[in-house]
């Protein structure tokens, strides 16, 4: 049972323009929902979180949307750049924070 | 100075034999993760220990069996592995009280079973 889907594997973009990566979840109990970024080869690393109480959280070139009422996440990366090239996983948990449960990514392509 | 290790990062071995894995993390968190990551990318939790006591358990078999000497370092040992077994491990740590929930993930450890 997968809670949280990326429905899109991959996006490509032009540098500059803006990417905007989805995520759906089905479990109405997560209450804190995080973007994580992964290199090949590497560990995922935090990107940016949001908590359930709020609809919009921004971090410089960064901003995620929560639509609860869709069930619906996306981050906005605006502008783009070649070093954004990564795969993207959206990640949810309800309280405590102890089981993250992650979609299966999105992999960006930033073209120069 | 790597604030998540894994050792070994990439281990290939045959079926039936006994492997271990494992981490070491250096920012004074108190909270660690087992996560695998399968050939359809799926992303999942296995195991968290606090302070060294079990506090997550998935729906993992039996022959997975972690170990946390202290709240430093959590080991992954793999009895009779099998084909299914191949995947990505993933170590990660955390402060469990964290308000934004993040893990500091290790570079992961790619088992490969024959």
């Amino acid at each position: 049972d997968q809670q949280v889907k990326q429905n899109s594997p991959s996006l490509s973009v032009q540098e500059g323009r803006i990417s905007i990566l989805n995520c759906d979840y089905t479990n109405s109990m997560f209450d804190y929902f995080l973007w994580y970024k992964k290199y090949p080869a590497e560990g995922p690393t935090f990107l940016i979180s949001i908590s359930s109480i709020k609809d919009k959280n921004e971090d410089g070139r960064f901003t995620v949307f929560l639509n609860k009422s869709a069930k619906h996440l996306s981050l906005h990366i605006v502008p783009s750049q070649p070093g954004d090239s990564a795969v993207y996983f959206c990640a949810a948990s309800g309280t405590g924070f102890q089981k993250l449960v992650f979609g299966t990514g999105t992999r960006l392509l930033v073209s120069p | 100075d790597t604030a998540v290790s894994q050792t070994p990062k990439y281990l290939v071995t045959q079926m039936g034999n006994d492997k271990s894995i494992k981490c070491e993390q250096n920012l004074g968190h108190d909270t660690m993760y087992w996560y695998k990551q399968d050939s359809k990318k799926f992303l999942k939790i296995m195991f968290s220990y606090n302070n060294k006591e079990l506090i997550i358990n998935e729906t993992v078999p039996n022959r997975f069996s972690p170990k946390s000497p202290d709240k430093a370092h959590l080991n992954l040992h793999i009895n009779s592995l099998e084909l299914g077994d191949s995947a990505v491990y993933f170590c990660a740590s955390s402060l469990l009280l964290a308000s934004t929930g993040e893990l500091f993930f290790g570079e992961g450890s790619r088992l490969t079973v024959l």
